[in-house]
């Protein structure tokens, strides 16, 4: 079975701190996500990444970057939390749109 | 206009009932679709993927509609199990871009 694994489940960080989620995926895939979800407005791309060292902007890459220096690791990067980044995030791993396999995400806290 | 749309719901209905929800995308290059079910406070998993000529799985049926930029998903004989939230996705603009709709809420009761 794929996995992909979130470092975390439950973060809780303060205003300004440097957060990073890491993520990781078994399969060998080309392509990772980040997505964050919030009530009502669905999962909204963040940053995705089809190779090592590739990357391209998801509809919301404010305040956010990532890296991808493995092709199993890809790890997002708030370079300085606020409180409206308060979200769940998630991250999936696939090969070139074909279904994607989710991680069972991080509830993030910005406090 | 919304990259992918699809009606909130929810969509209330008894065991046994027929429902469909239908989703519309806006760009008009977007080649791979599918639908999603998420429960509650889970991951999101793959339900299924549509093709052009539509697709069964079941009790699940999947449309597209590339003339009016749409696809459906059909659930026959509604389980209490199928209560769950429906989201569509989109591949962008002939991308590896995939993009979710905000999902259409069923809540099916006995």
């Amino acid at each position: 079975d794929v996995k992909v694994t979130q470092s975390s489940r439950y973060l809780v960080k303060r205003t300004g701190e440097k957060v990073f989620l890491e993520c990781v995926q078994d399969m060998d895939h080309e392509n990772m996500f980040w997505y964050r979800q919030d009530p009502g407005l669905g999962l909204r791309l963040i940053y995705f990444s089809y190779d090592v060292k590739m990357k391209e902007k998801g509809d919301i890459p404010e305040g956010y970057s990532v890296s991808r220096e493995k092709k199993e690791r890809f790890s997002l990067i708030l370079e300085s939390a606020s409180t409206n980044q308060t979200s769940m995030y998630l991250c999936a791993s696939g090969q070139a749109r074909e279904k994607l396999f989710f991680g069972s995400g991080t509830q993030l806290s910005v406090l | 206009r919304k990259e992918v749309e699809q009606d909130p719901g929810p969509f209330n209905v008894p065991e046994g009932a027929t429902v469909a929800f239908n989703c519309t995308y806006s760009n008009s290059a977007s080649q791979s679709f599918f639908w999603y079910r998420q429960d509650c406070r889970k991951e999101p998993k793959l339900l299924m993927s549509v093709y052009s000529s539509g697709n069964e799985d079941g009790r699940f049926t999947a449309q597209l509609n590339r003339a009016s930029q749409y696809i459906s998903l059909l659930i026959r004989d509604s389980k209490l199990s199928d209560s769950a939230t429906y989201l569509c996705v989109v591949n962008w603009d002939n991308t590896d871009k995939l993009i979710f709709g905000t999902g259409t809420r069923l809540q099916v009761f006995p």
